[in-house]
C-alpha cells in the first residue's frame, strides 16, 4: 500500500534556505506534489514534478526527486516569514484516477 | 469570491447528533472530494464523486454518508457524531481540464463534545 512520510516540524531563520523532506514506498507514482496550508486555510498547490523527472525549479522553489530511494524534497531559497505554513507532500497514480496520497506534514516555522 | 465554498466554518455538536458539512463549487468541476484532517495525520480521503452519478468510499467512509446534490454542491453527513469524528474537514474539486490539481475549500471546523 501507499504510505508517505514527512517530518513533523522544522525551524529555520529569514533569509536561510528550507529544505523538507518527504519520503514514498510506491515506486508506481506518476506525479508527486507539493502542498501549502496557511493558517486557518485550505491547501493551495505550490509545485509538482512528473515520476520521470528528477530535478523542478520554479523561482524560490527547488523540487529534486531521488526515485531509487523514493525520497522527494522541497528547497525554499531566501526563507521569508510569510513561508511560515505546513507544508504536504502528496502522491498520485496512475492507475488510481489520480487520487491524492498525503504525509503527515510538515510544520516550516520562519524566526526573524 | 472563492471557488470552493464550504458552510459551516465552525461548528461545534454533541454526541449522537446528525450534522451535514455543505460544499459549493464554481469552477465547473467535475470531480469533487471530502477529506478529514488529523494533526500530524494529513488528509484522509473520505469520500469522492467523479460526476453527479458516482460516489465512491474513500479509506475512512465509516460513520460518513456523502450526496452529489448537483455537479456543484458535495455535502457530507455524520448521522451520528461521535467525540473522534472532531477534526478539520475539507473539499477539493479537480478536472481534467486542469490536470487534475485539487482545489480545496477553506475547511469545516467540526467539535464533537
Amino acid at each position: 500500500g501507499e504510505d508517505v512520510e514527512q517530518s513533523l516540524f522544522l525551524s529555520v531563520r529569514e533569509g536561510d534556505s528550507s529544505v523538507i523532506n518527504c519520503t514514498y514506498t510506491d515506486s508506481s507514482s506518476t506525479y508527486l506534489y507539493w502542498y501549502k496550508q496557511e493558517p486557518g486555510a485550505g491547501l493551495q498547490l505550490l509545485t509538482y514534478i512528473f515520476s520521470n523527472m528528477d530535478m523542478k525549479q520554479d523561482q524560490r522553489l527547488t523540487v529534486l526527486l531521488n526515485k531509487k530511494d523514493k525520497h522527494l524534497s522541497l528547497r525554499i531559497a531566501d526563507t521569508q516569514t510569510g513561508d511560515s505554513a505546513i507544508y504536504f507532500c502528496a502522491e498520485t497514480f496512475l492507475n488510481a484516477g489520480n487520487m491524492l496520497t498525503f504525509g503527515g506534514g510538515t510544520r516550516l516555522m520562519v524566526k526573524p | 469570491d472563492a471557488d470552493v465554498t464550504q458552510t459551516p466554518r465552525n461548528r461545534i455538536t454533541k454526541t449522537g447528533k446528525r450534522i451535514m458539512l455543505e460544499c459549493s463549487q464554481t469552477k465547473g468541476h467535475d470531480r469533487m472530494y471530502w477529506y478529514r484532517q488529523d494533526p500530524g495525520l494529513g488528509l484522509q480521503l473520505i469520500y469522492y464523486s467523479f460526476d453527479v452519478k458516482d460516489i465512491n468510499k474513500g479509506e475512512i467512509s465509516d460513520g460518513y454518508s456523502v450526496s452529489r446534490q448537483a455537479q456543484a454542491k458535495f455535502s457530507l453527513s455524520l448521522e451520528s457524531a461521535i467525540p473522534n469524528q472532531t477534526a478539520l474537514y475539507f473539499c477539493a474539486t479537480s478536472d481534467i481540464r486542469e490536470g487534475y490539481e485539487q482545489f480545496f475549500g477553506p475547511g469545516t471546523r467540526l467539535t464533537v463534545l
